[in-house]
């Protein structure tokens, strides 16, 4: 597609359990980033691919958080044995990788955990 | 935290008139960028100036840059009500990465 896509756009789970979120970043964009919004808060730096490595994961908040990309291209965010705090939109952003660096976003993973 | 902060967190105004928002930072930039961000989901670019750049301009947008202060602002001139969102800065520092960070935000409110 022309732009990033994420899925689920919405996921609703207990607590305890694991959710996957995916991110097909837009094609041959070498970055790309996951962040976290909570609600009515800024953006929070969660881990940063270039490539297939990850040069900063720093934002990860715990071990139950776990990202790979694989191939280049599409990424997934893993939370394992998933907490209330979790519950918080996951965007996506990809990027050429220039030291530029101009983020071309999704439309965001909604998680709700109960 | 490397995050940025916008002032002022909330701004209301009429149709027609300027918007400003400031974003100020905590090291040195490689460049500093503008994104807008509707009812919750994906942040859109609009503007990124660097660091040896003082001002730029698109269309109804105006960025400033001040390296000594750390600080940049964001003018939106004669603002429409589709001027409506939330506005972030983000940098993107220098060293082994280009992680890109964003600061609190400036929700604007644009009334008909």
């Amino acid at each position: 597609g022309a732009g990033v896509s994420q899925s689920p756009s919405n996921k609703v789970t207990e607590k305890g359990k694991d959710v996957e979120l995916r991110c097909d970043p837009i094609s041959g964009h070498t970055a790309l980033y996951w962040y976290r919004q909570s609600l009515g808060q800024g953006l929070e730096f969660l881990i940063y691919f270039q490539g297939n490595s990850a040069p900063d994961k720093s934002g990860l908040p715990s071990d139950r958080f776990s990202a790979e990309r694989t191939g280049g291209s599409v990424s997934t965010l893993t939370i394992q044995r998933t907490q209330q705090e979790d519950s918080a939109v996951y965007l996506c952003a990809s990027s050429r990788g220039n030291p530029t660096g101009e983020l071309f976003f999704g439309e965001g993973s909604r998680l709700t955990v109960l | 935290s490397q995050q940025g902060e916008e002032d002022p967190q909330a701004l209301s105004i009429q149709e027609g008139e300027n918007a400003t928002m400031n974003c100020s930072y905590k090291t040195s930039i490689n460049n500093l960028q503008w994104y807008r961000q509707n009812s919750g989901r994906g942040l859109v670019h609009l503007i990124l100036i660097r660091s040896n750049e003082r001002e730029k301009h698109s269309g109804r947008l105006r960025v400033t840059l001040d390296t000594s202060k750390k600080s940049s602002s964001l003018l939106i001139t004669a603002s429409r009500a589709a001027d409506t969102a939330s506005y972030f800065c983000a940098t993107v520092y220098g060293g082994a990465t280009n992680k890109l960070i964003f600061g609190t935000g400036t929700l604007l409110a644009v009334q008909p």
